[in-house]
């Protein structure tokens, strides 16, 4: 079945660094792909989407790109800051489907 | 108002108690969810509505059962659960079902002792 596979954490970052988070995918016909995060004691919240290949996703900073070729939908950010400590959550929708599919999620601690 | 709100946000039961989960959403939204969360793991889908109808249900135990009484709200009652049931309960919605643009709400931390 349709399923999410991202990189195990937690990842430890200093203010300013470069992060990835890897994500990749596994769906019959061509999903939407999305990046969800959550806060602390929050619920989960939309960070960026896309719904077809080689489309990018960005907000806050953050960007992704559908990467049909490697089933692939790496999360990036030039520059991390403290507030951006969170679990990062890849996660997927097939066509005229209502399940949404998470990755098991990453832990991001970002240090002063 | 674009928020799902969810009460209560901790709740305490024992194996033979009765309980109700309640999420509210004020923005026209026609597609309502139920995740269950377990400590460091992704949501898992529980049950899906879709305009006050269930649509999904992903195999979960009769001691979970959904309830959906007009389009804002959505409820979960929960009687004999098990400690394994533990776990953070979260709602979420979205304006259509399949619209793919999910809101959460907060979460109820439910513990079973």
């Amino acid at each position: 079945g349709d399923s999410v596979t991202q990189m195990e954490g937690p990842v430890t970052l200093s203010e300013e660094a470069f992060l990835t988070i890897n994500c990749t995918y596994t769906a019959t016909g061509y999903p939407s792909l999305f990046w969800y995060v959550q806060y602390p004691g929050e619920g989960l919240q939309l960070l960026l989407k896309a719904t077809k290949a080689d489309d990018k996703g960005s907000n806050k900073g953050f960007e992704a790109t559908y990467r049909k070729e490697t089933t692939s939908f790496h999360l990036e950010k030039g520059s991390v800051q403290v507030s951006d400590s969170a679990v990062y959550f890849c996660a997927l929708k097939a066509q005229g489907n209502n399940d949404m599919r998470f990755g098991a999620g990453t832990r991001l601690t970002v240090k002063p | 108002d674009t928020e799902v709100t969810q009460t209560p946000k901790h709740l305490v039961m024992g194996m033979t108690n009765k309980k109700s989960l309640k999420c509210e959403q004020h923005m026209g939204h026609r597609a309502m969810y139920w995740y269950k969360q377990k400590a460091k793991k992704p949501p898992e889908l529980m049950f899906v509505y879709s305009y006050e109808k269930l649509s999904i249900n992903e195999s979960v135990p009769s001691r979970f059962s959904p309830e959906c009484p007009n389009s804002s709200l959505l409820n979960l009652h929960l009687h004999a659960l098990q400690p394994e049931d533990s776990a953070l309960y979260l709602c979420a919605s979205s304006l259509q079902p399949g619209v793919e643009k999910l809101f959460f709400g907060s979460g109820t931390q439910l513990s079973v002792l």
